[in-house]
């Protein structure tokens, strides 16, 4: 499975756009990108999934450019419980299927 | 709530003894994974069954470490005669297809 890389830590103020980058340089055709997220103390939680289209749901929103190397989440009002770490993972749908967590981005919704 | 239950949530143990933790998956979900995390990392896979067969266990981390699905059902994780640096949280997920749903995990602390 492709290495992510991802910032360590970002903030947010409650109410706006938390938009976070993941790059995957070395995705495959056929490996898809993945966001989790991880709120203190609990298991990680699907957030959404993609391809090489754009998707959206009641979550969130994903971004992959068109050379598929990076992508971005968007939560577009972020609220204080979505203070987590967001894990970007991308990986092939055949095989294991194990999920390859990186250290992720610890996101701080900010009052 | 018909998610992933862990068992016990929280298990403070001595040195040397030996520790079951269980996980129950969602009943339709075939695929069961055992994860691991330690303060600050990612989680980090172990192992996986399909159905009752264990496909993959090469990541477990030393022979301590054993895990069972019997029935393809619940699942349990040994570790025997643990020690310090076996603290972490256990995370247990399953899935059906692509969607992956894990527990709130068993945090262990060897003392």
């Amino acid at each position: 499975d492709a290495k992510t890389t991802q910032p360590p830590s970002m903030d947010c103020a409650e109410g706006r756009a938390a938009n976070l980058p993941c790059n995957h340089s070395t995705i495959s055709g056929n490996e898809y990108v993945y966001w989790y997220r991880q709120i203190h103390s609990q298991g990680p939680q699907y957030i959404i999934h993609g391809l090489k289209n754009n998707e959206t749901n009641e979550m969130a929103s994903l971004i992959i450019t068109e050379d598929r190397k990076s992508s971005t989440l968007i939560l577009p009002h972020a609220t204080l419980r979505d203070t987590a770490v967001y894990y970007c993972i991308v990986r092939a749908q055949t095989g294991a299927n194990n999920l390859f967590f990186g250290t992720g981005t610890r996101l701080t919704v900010i009052p | 709530d018909t998610g992933v239950s862990q068992d016990p949530r929280h298990k403070i143990t001595k040195r040397g003894q030996n520790v079951t933790f269980r996980c129950d998956p969602i009943s339709e979900h075939n695929r069961l994974y055992w994860y691991r995390q330690t303060l600050g990392q990612g989680p980090e896979f172990l192992t996986y069954f399909q159905n009752e067969a264990q496909l993959e266990k090469s990541r477990l981390l030393s022979d301590r470490f054993s895990a069972e699905r019997p029935k393809g059902s619940f699942s349990t994780l040994e570790i025997q005669r643990t020690e310090q640096g076996d603290s972490a949280m256990y995370l247990c997920a399953s899935s059906f297809l692509r969607g992956y749903t894990f527990g709130s995990g068993t945090r262990l602390t060897v003392v």
